[in-house]
């Protein structure tokens, strides 16, 4: 079963330095999604992304995070200086349609850990 | 009142027990609801879609109430395996399709 994949699965940095979290959508997908979940905590909605461009971002998603597609597989979270309470875990997502019932497939997760 | 409310547990339950758990959203106008299962440290996994007529995968049983607003999820004959945190998942607008709110999450702990 094809499936998102992410690297790395934890990264470690210092507060004010930039990181980028990568993923690899499922081939035939078009939607893609970063979530993420601080320890302890619930799942919370970053950014969704279609067509090469941003379709929705949440309050969260501030000027610090940026996202990209930079070529056709790979699709990017860019944090541009870290603070600590970014420490969490990110999860990429994709889907094949954007509509509402199309359900999410999940990636492995990258943890962030900002010390 | 929080967009997606569950009981955060834990339950805690015999191999073989039937559980139920509820969860309640806030805005009416929502469209597209699911349970996914999470296991510790790991990603959201799809576990059902919920229907307005109500659906069953297995062992599993979804139920919408819009009147109520409220999403069940019904496991009979509980495994060992299904110990994890089971996320109600509500899409709050039909307009933006690309956001999904979660709720906090019901832990389960099936037992021997």
């Amino acid at each position: 079963e094809p499936e998102v994949t992410q690297t790395p699965s934890h990264q470690v940095t210092q507060m004010g330095q930039e990181v980028i979290l990568r993923c690899v959508p499922i081939s035939n997908h078009l939607y893609f999604y970063w979530y993420r979940q601080i320890l302890g905590q619930k799942v919370e909605f970053l950014v969704s992304f279609y067509n090469n461009e941003i379709s929705e971002k949440s309050e969260i998603f501030d000027d610090q995070f940026s996202v990209e597609r930079p070529d056709g597989s790979n699709f990017t979270l860019k944090i541009r200086s870290t603070k600590l309470e970014d420490s969490a875990m990110y999860f990429c997502a994709s889907s094949p349609e954007g509509f509402y019932n199309s359900p999410l497939h999940f990636g492995n997760g990258t943890r962030l850990t900002v010390t | 009142r929080k967009e997606v409310e569950q009981d955060p547990g834990p339950f805690n339950v015999p191999e073989g027990a039937t559980v139920a758990f509820n969860c309640t959203y806030s805005n009416s106008a929502s469209q597209s609801f699911f349970w996914y299962r999470q296991d510790c440290r790991k990603e959201p996994k799809l576990l059902m879609s919920v229907y307005s007529s109500g659906n069953e995968d297995g062992r599993f049983t979804a139920q919408l109430n819009r009147a109520s607003q409220y999403i069940s999820l019904l496991i009979r004959d509980s495994k060992l395996s299904d110990s994890a945190t089971y996320l109600c998942v509500v899409n709050p607008d039909v307009d933006s399709s690309y956001k999904l709110i979660f709720g906090s999450g019901t832990r389960l702990l099936v037992r021997p």
